[in-house]
């Protein structure tokens, strides 16, 4: 699988932006970039994903380089609830039996620390 | 919805005892995942499912077993409790393979 790198961990003051690093200077063509985030003591939860092109929703924004070798979240404006591990992933789509079932490999991830 | 579900939230298991982490989900969705997550580590998948019937082996499967008899539930079954077994575990679900996955909200497993 293709591996990612990220920082561990970041540090914002509330209602300033955040931008989340991402490496992935071995990704496929067909890889796309995922980001899901982990609060305290819950599940994770889906952000965002792109393949190619800057990507928009209303929780963040993706900015995915012109060679694809490396990705940011951008979170334009954080809050407290913010505060979470964030995982950046490529999103392998493996075949078994004819059926891909898109297994997520999560690293380590970003420790989000934000201050009041 | 309820979304994806999970009981226990926590148990405390003796070694060598056996035990069934249950997981539903009520958005009829085709894939359903289990996944562990040891302390202060990213998750690692045991077991998944493409649907009724059809499970296989992720990256960490020695020592668990998972049965699909129907969309809603994926139960994951621990027979012989290990300490290395200790861990939080996430179910997950997918409309497709390709799509997002929704996850529970874990059953932390302690095994003295």
């Amino acid at each position: 699988d293709a591996k990612t790198t990220q920082p561990n961990s970041m540090e914002s003051n509330e209602e300033e932006p955040v931008h989340l690093p991402c490496n992935h200077s071995t990704i496929s063509g067909t890889d796309y970039i995922h980001w899901y985030r982990q609060l305290p003591s819950q599940g994770p939860e889906y952000v965002i994903h792109g393949l190619t092109s800057n990507v928009n929703n209303r929780m963040a924004s993706l900015a995915i380089a012109e060679d694809r070798k490396s990705s940011t979240l951008i979170l334009h404006r954080a809050t407290l609830r913010d505060a979470a591990v964030y995982y950046c992933i490529l999103r392998t789509g493996v075949r078994a039996g004819g059926t891909s079932y898109g297994k997520l490999t999560f690293g380590q991830g970003t420790i989000l620390t934000v201050h009041p | 919805n309820a979304g994806v579900t999970q009981t226990p939230k926590f148990r405390i298991l003796k070694i060598g005892q056996s035990m069934t982490l249950q997981c539903t989900q009520d958005m009829n969705h085709n894939y359903m995942y289990w996944y562990r997550q040891d302390p202060g580590m990213g998750l690692k998948l045991i077991y998944y499912s493409v649907g009724a019937g059809i499970t296989d082996k992720g990256e960490v499967p020695n020592g668990y077993n998972v049965s699909r008899s129907t969309t809603e539930d994926f139960p994951l079954r621990l027979e012989l409790a290990a300490p290395s077994q200790t861990s939080v575990y996430f179910c997950a679900s997918s409309l497709q393979g390709a799509e997002t996955q929704y996850f529970g909200p874990g059953t932390r497993l302690l095994v003295l």
